[in-house]
């Protein structure tokens, strides 16, 4: 069964910080992996769709990287902006379905 | 295309009522799927439907949990009767195969 972990689960830094979201997974056996954002009271956006034969995609100050072997997710987000304050969650699509499992979220802090 | 719409956005009911949350999938998309987030449990998915039929309700709480998906631009999710353990937000999201999945903005449902 797969399970689908993000650390840290809150997180809060000053404007114009680097900063890694974690997500790690427990089977390898996937067709894809989604970053999604949200915002308070709001649905899910998606960010970055990495398909399993992929290593990161790009987009904006965003990248996303993947690493099928270890079970491993990265998002990345270069030079903060209070904008950016939200929950980002990681999901996963095991082959053969098509249904995401979800982590718990990072909820994200980001300071002027 | 305005998304994928559901409604109510808000819905407060008294324990025992029956609740009925409806959603509308991007026109043109095949799957269609119910989620619900909770601070506990975070996002499951409930069940899920391809063109129109039910494909996996494994995360269906209990019987008095029903789905239906009469065509492809309309899908209910029942709750009779409600328990206030059921309060939380409920999300459906279509896609087209597996591509272009996109969340509507979610019903909150509060039983008291």
């Amino acid at each position: 069964k797969q399970e689908v972990t993000q650390i840290p689960a809150a997180l809060s830094v000053p404007e114009g910080e680097n900063l890694v979201l974690n997500c790690s997974f427990t089977d390898s056996a996937i067709y894809n992996l989604q970053w999604f954002r949200q915002d308070p009271g709001k649905g899910l956006t998606s960010l970055l769709l990495i398909q399993s034969s992929q290593r990161e995609q790009t987009s904006g100050r965003l990248n996303a990287s993947l690493d099928k072997s270890s079970g491993r997710s990265t998002l990345y987000i270069a030079a903060s902006q209070p904008g950016d304050s939200a929950t980002y969650l990681c999901a996963v699509q095991s082959s053969g379905t098509y249904k995401y499992i979800f982590g718990t979220g990072t909820r994200l802090k980001v300071l002027a | 295309d305005a998304g994928v719409i559901q409604s109510p956005r808000h819905e407060v009911t008294e324990m025992g009522q029956e609740v009925t949350l409806r959603c509308k999938p991007i026109s043109g998309h095949d799957y269609l799927f119910w989620y619900r987030q909770t601070m506990m449990r975070g996002l499951e998915l409930l069940i899920y439907f391809n063109n129109n039929v039910p494909i996996d309700d494994s995360g269906m709480p209990e019987d008095r949990f029903s789905a239906k998906m009469p065509n492809a631009s309309f899908s209910t999710l029942k709750i009779q009767p409600s328990e206030p353990r059921d309060s939380a937000v409920y999300f459906c999201a279509s896609s087209f195969g597996q591509v272009g999945y996109t969340f509507g903005s979610g019903t909150r449902l509060t039983v008291v």
